[in-house]
């Protein structure tokens, strides 16, 4: 059964800082990849997906992932946190019509 | 739109209790899915609905189980409650022709068992 490493449980930074969190998925073939994000308080929601083509894909607020098949990896980075990026960040992958979560990344951003 | 929705936010039961878990899908959204999130195991798929047939089920024992009605909302039922199945649950509903991962969720339920 496929499954989805997170490396980080818990990341601090400072505001401005650049951001990488982890993502590794257990087997290959076609993958569609996800990263969610759930704020304090908020709904879980989708931060961008990759079906295919370009590896690299932007989604919300500045974020983007880069899909490397060879490394089975699927990376979420923004170049400039802000406070406002504080959330708990999931890496998802499919299996057949069901989503695969990772156990979740807590991201702190001080201010 | 209207979000999904989750009834009721918060749920105190004691072992060995039942509970019914419920979840209205966006309005057009044919799929329903439930989750449950737990800091040490993170989300982990229960089960999927379609057209009320279940189409996907998670590694769960039988005491977990769902059902959905014709306007697509969906019940989530726990019988024998165990203190381990304290957590968040999560609902989820995606439009037909979605991907699997297009999933909008709601705000949960948090069922905390005593």
């Amino acid at each position: 059964a496929q499954s989805v490493s997170q490396h980080n449980h818990h990341v601090i930074l400072s505001e401005a800082a650049s951001l990488e969190l982890g993502c590794n998925y257990s087997y290959g073939g076609t993958v569609n990849l996800f990263w969610y994000v759930q704020y304090p308080g908020q709904h879980l929601q989708l931060l961008l997906k990759y079906f295919s083509g370009d590896p690299l894909v932007k989604g919300i607020k500045g974020f983007e992932a880069e899909f490397i098949k060879s490394k089975f990896s699927f990376n979420l980075r923004k170049p400039s946190v802000q406070w406002s990026d504080t959330a708990e960040y999931f890496c998802a992958v499919n299996e057949w019509d069901k989503i695969i979560f990772g156990k979740g990344t807590r991201l702190h951003i001080l201010p | 739109k209207a979000g999904v929705t989750q009834t009721p936010r918060y749920l105190i039961k004691t072992r060995g209790q039942q509970v019914t878990l419920s979840c209205s899908p966006i309005s057009g959204h044919r799929s329903v899915s439930w989750y449950q999130q737990t800091p040490g195991q993170g989300l982990q798929f229960l089960f999927e609905y379609f057209s009320e047939t279940q189409r996907n089920k998670g590694n769960f024992p039988g005491r977990f189980s769902g059902r959905q009605f014709s306007n697509s909302r969906s019940e989530m039922n726990v019988s024998t409650l165990e203190l381990g199945d304290s957590a968040l649950y999560l609902c989820a509903s995606r439009p037909a022709g979605g991907g699997a991962g297009e999933q909008y969720f709601g705000p949960g339920t948090r069922l905390t068992v005593t």
